[in-house]
């Protein structure tokens, strides 16, 4: 079955430290894979996201993530947190072959200290 | 140009009674999705329109809750009667093709 996993359900880092979020998803062919943050108060926006091509992607607000085919992983990083970066982070793989249907993670929620 | 809306942003009821919520989603974008959040669970899929057709309707829980895009613009999501299982957050977004769908802020449901 289909599905996305992401082990962390709370992550703390200082304001400055670098970031990595893991996912990783189960599915019988490469799926296009998303990263979006929900902001307090805030929807779903996208931070970025994999369809093909060069496995490494760049989003928005300095967030970056690599595919690895491999590992079945697309795990989101940044070098250097900003506390306005707490939020809460899904991982997403879709649609789905025949679909539009997206399949979440239980997402992470990142707390930053000052 | 506005993005995906939602209302209301959040409704608390009591178990039994009926709750509506609204979608709008971005103009000219055919495919209407609702999704919904549990607490602590992930997001999951409940229906996609395409124009005022559903296109998939595996993720609707029974058959309380009903999804309405009458003239394929605005979507409503009516549960009736609401249970306390109900309580989520629950998200529209819409697409125009299947490369990024765009999420709404999403209806916090509160079954008391």
């Amino acid at each position: 079955a289909q599905s996305v996993t992401q082990p962390d359900i709370h992550i703390t880092v200082s304001e400055g430290a670098s970031l990595e979020l893991r996912c990783n998803y189960s599915y019988g062919a490469t799926p296009y894979l998303f990263w979006y943050v929900q902001s307090p108060g805030q929807g779903l926006q996208l931070l970025l996201k994999y369809f093909s091509g060069d496995t490494l992607v760049q989003g928005i607000k300095g967030f970056e993530a690599e595919f690895k085919r491999s590992q079945s992983s697309f795990n989101l990083r940044k070098p250097s947190v900003h506390w306005s970066d707490a939020a809460e982070y899904f991982c997403a793989v879709g649609p789905l072959s025949g679909t539009y249907k997206y399949i979440f993670g239980t997402g992470t929620r990142l707390k930053v200290l000052a | 140009e506005a993005g995906v809306t939602q209302f209301p942003s959040h409704s608390v009821i009591e178990k039994g009674q009926t709750v509506t919520l609204r979608c709008d989603p971005i103009s000219g974008h055919d495919n209407l999705y609702w999704y919904r959040r549990v607490m602590g669970k992930e997001i999951k899929f409940l229906l996609h329109f395409v124009k005022e057709s559903k296109q998939d309707e595996s993720g609707m829980p029974n058959n309380r809750f009903l999804a309405e895009r009458t003239g394929g613009t605005y979507s409503t999501l009516k549960v009736q009667p609401a249970e306390l299982e109900d309580s989520g957050v629950y998200f529209c977004a819409s697409s125009q093709d299947n490369t990024e769908a765009f999420f709404g802020q999403g209806t916090r449901l509160t079954v008391v």
